[in-house]
Parts: structure tokens; sequence; C-alpha cells
């Protein structure tokens, strides 16, 4: 299976601020990367599809880069309502895996 | 606007079968594949699988054994079933819609469910 891994686990930023949360594969899945924000209690939303695709409705402060191994996501101007963990998902290769996540606070 | 909600017993006991159904609203089941996924107490989402709405579909090898997946159509419904359940099986169990089987990602979720496997 391919292994998904975020780095920070978490962090904290200001509203205002911009900040890159980064997920690598073990192996590569080209552009088949996802990225999903999950709040306590609440369904998980999906924000980038094929690494650098906004759905529909989210806004264009969020964006996705990436290829291959590497993927980051980009949150720019933080607002009180970006506060969720936020992981990736493969779509490449069954069984799809995800990361383990990155908690973000705001301060 | 599509809404998926799991239900299903939330106690589970041992080498038991849980029994899960995801219910589908604001849109038919027809020409979608439907997902079940579940996250462990600090672990990560894992893939259980999916299940076509004309009845194909995929499970993880790790649980292939397990778990079997249905859908039904005149219910805008699909089931999860995992039989011989243990403690590892404990979990929050999530379903979600995709649009394909390959590359897809997952566009509607359910606000998911707490399974806990226990005497």
């Amino acid at each position: 299976d391919i292994q998904m891994t975020h780095s920070p686990s978490s962090l904290s930023a200001s509203v205002g601020d911009t900040v890159t949360i980064t997920c690598r594969a073990s192996q590569s899945v080209f552009g088949y990367l996802n990225w999903y924000q999950h709040k306590p209690g609440k369904a998980p939303k999906v924000l980038i599809y094929a690494a650098s695709s906004l759905e529909s409705g989210v806004p264009s402060r969020f964006s996705g880069t990436g290829s291959g191994t590497d993927f980051t996501l980009t949150i720019s101007s933080l607002q009180p309502e970006d506060s969720a963990t936020y992981f990736c998902q493969q779509t490449y290769s069954t069984p799809y895996t995800f990361g383990q996540g990155t908690k973000l606070e705001i301060k | 606007q599509v809404q998926l909600q799991e239900s299903g017993p939330g106690l589970v006991k041992p080498s038991e079968t849980l029994s899960l159904t995801c219910t589908v609203s604001g849109g038919s089941i027809r020409g979608y594949y439907f997902n079940w996924m579940r996250q462990a107490p600090g672990k990560a989402l894992e893939y259980i699988g999916y299940i076509y709405y004309s009845g194909s579909s995929y499970y993880n090898p790790s649980l292939k054994t397990r778990v079997t997946m249905a859908a039904d159509m005149s219910k805008n419904q699909f089931s999860l079933k995992m039989n011989s359940v243990t403690a590892a099986d404990t979990a929050i169990y999530y379903c979600a819609r995709s649009e394909a089987a390959a590359g897809a990602h997952l566009d509607y979720w359910g606000q998911g469910t707490r399974v806990t496997v226990s005497s």
C-alpha cells in the first residue's frame, strides 16, 4: 500500500496568515492526490482534487500543487473557520490511502 | 444538495457482524460509486472499499475476507457488513460518494458513525 505522510502534524497560525501543509507519498501517485478538510462532528469536505483543481464552491484562498510524491496545500488569508484537520488521499493505486492529517489551529 | 447519512448499531459484540447503512438524499445513487472508510482512534482513515450502484465492488485486500457491500436503488441506500469483528474494528465509519472507481475524489461524505466492538 502507498503510505501518505503529512507535515507538520499540527500548526497554529493567526487570522490573515498563509500556511502550507505538505503531504508526501511513499511512491509516485502522479497527480492523483486529493485534499480534504474535516471539522469535528462534521462530514469531511473535499477542497482540492487531482492535486491542483479547486472543488466547486471552495474559496480560492485554498490551492494545491505538486505531482509524483510531494504535494502541498496552501491556505492564504486564514479565516477563523479554517480551524480544522486537513488530510490528503491518493487515488492512484488501490487500496486508496489517506494521510493522518494536519491539525490547524487559528490563534 | 446531496447528503449521506450513516446508520447502524453503535455497539457490536466480538465475533459478531457489524452492519451499517448509508442513506443518500438529494440525489440518486445511479451512476455513482459509494465508498466506505473508517478511522480508528489516533489513526489515519482506512479505505474499506466501494460498491457501484449496479453492484460491482472492490474491497481492501486486508479486509476482503470479512466485508460485503451492497446497493439498494429502491431505497437509495448502500450497506456494509463486516463479520467476525474484534476490538480492532472499533472506529468511526464513513460513507462517501465518488464519480468513478479509479482516480476520483470523494465529493460527498457522511458525518460518520461510531462503532465500538465490546462485550
